[in-house]
């Protein structure tokens, strides 16, 4: 069974409205990690904002916003006010547990390519 | 130089070639990692290095071989690939305290893009 699913391969959006990128999760590890990177054609994999398991409250970093709904195993990323740079390939990503070992492994979902209009 | 750079950004190989993969961070961590990002398949876990030490294999077949000298230097050696090694190779690093309660995002690079001929 997959991880991490993101079952919108390609997502349009208008300039300066507001777009939901979705993101379901499995695992039975009550303590883990939900992350989000956009990756733009240049290939490098940028950090966005992170939620930890037993935040209580929905992580925001700027105009990302993380909606984070335990019970649903979901972790949908909401981008207010879109701009044409958010135009990228976006990755939900997973860490179960806590750090271990002294790394960090994280299980990345398919993507979804977000594509802005002017 | 800042963050993590990777070397050559773009490599076009024979499947007879030996060609290495370089990584570099400059963030002080101590974690490295080697992903490998094929079209249309999520992001798959290739390496772990931790303190310089492998810590992960993932079934990774061994004309792929890791190589970790220090814990700002990562190389991947490249021999008899396979057309379906093509794909888009990504180092990352992260700083990790284990035992505390962190974010532990991966740092990535921006990739080297792989062809294999």
């Amino acid at each position: 069974a997959q991880k991490i699913t993101q079952t919108q391969p390609g997502m349009f959006v208008q300039e300066k409205e507001a777009v939901t990128l979705d993101c379901t999760y499995d695992t039975s590890d009550p303590s883990y990690g939900l992350f989000w990177y956009k990756q733009p054609s240049s290939g490098e994999m940028i950090f966005l904002i992170y939620q930890g398991s037993y935040d209580q409250q929905n992580a925001t970093e700027g105009r990302y916003s993380l909606n984070f709904q335990k019970a649903r195993k979901s972790a949908n990323l909401v981008i207010s006010a879109s701009q044409l740079g958010d135009s990228a390939m976006y990755f939900c990503a997973m860490r179960e547990g806590f750090v271990s070992g002294g790394y960090n492994k994280l299980i990345f979902g398919a993507g979804t390519r977000l594509a802005v209009h002017p | 130089e800042t963050g993590v750079t990777q070397t050559p950004r773009h490599l076009v190989m024979g499947m007879t070639n030996k060609k290495s993969l370089k990584c570099e961070q400059h963030l002080g961590h101590n974690a490295m990692y080697w992903y490998k990002q094929s079209a249309k398949k999520p992001l798959e876990l290739m390496f772990v290095y931790s303190l310089e030490e492998r810590v992960e294999n993932n079934s990774v077949p061994s004309r792929f071989s890791p190589e970790c000298p220090n814990s700002s230097h990562l190389f991947l050696h490249l021999h008899t690939l396979q057309p379906e090694d093509s794909a888009l190779y990504l180092c990352a690093s992260s700083q990790e305290n284990e035992g505390a309660i962190n974010t532990g995002e991966l740092f990535f690079g921006e990739g080297s893009r792989l062809t294999v001929l």
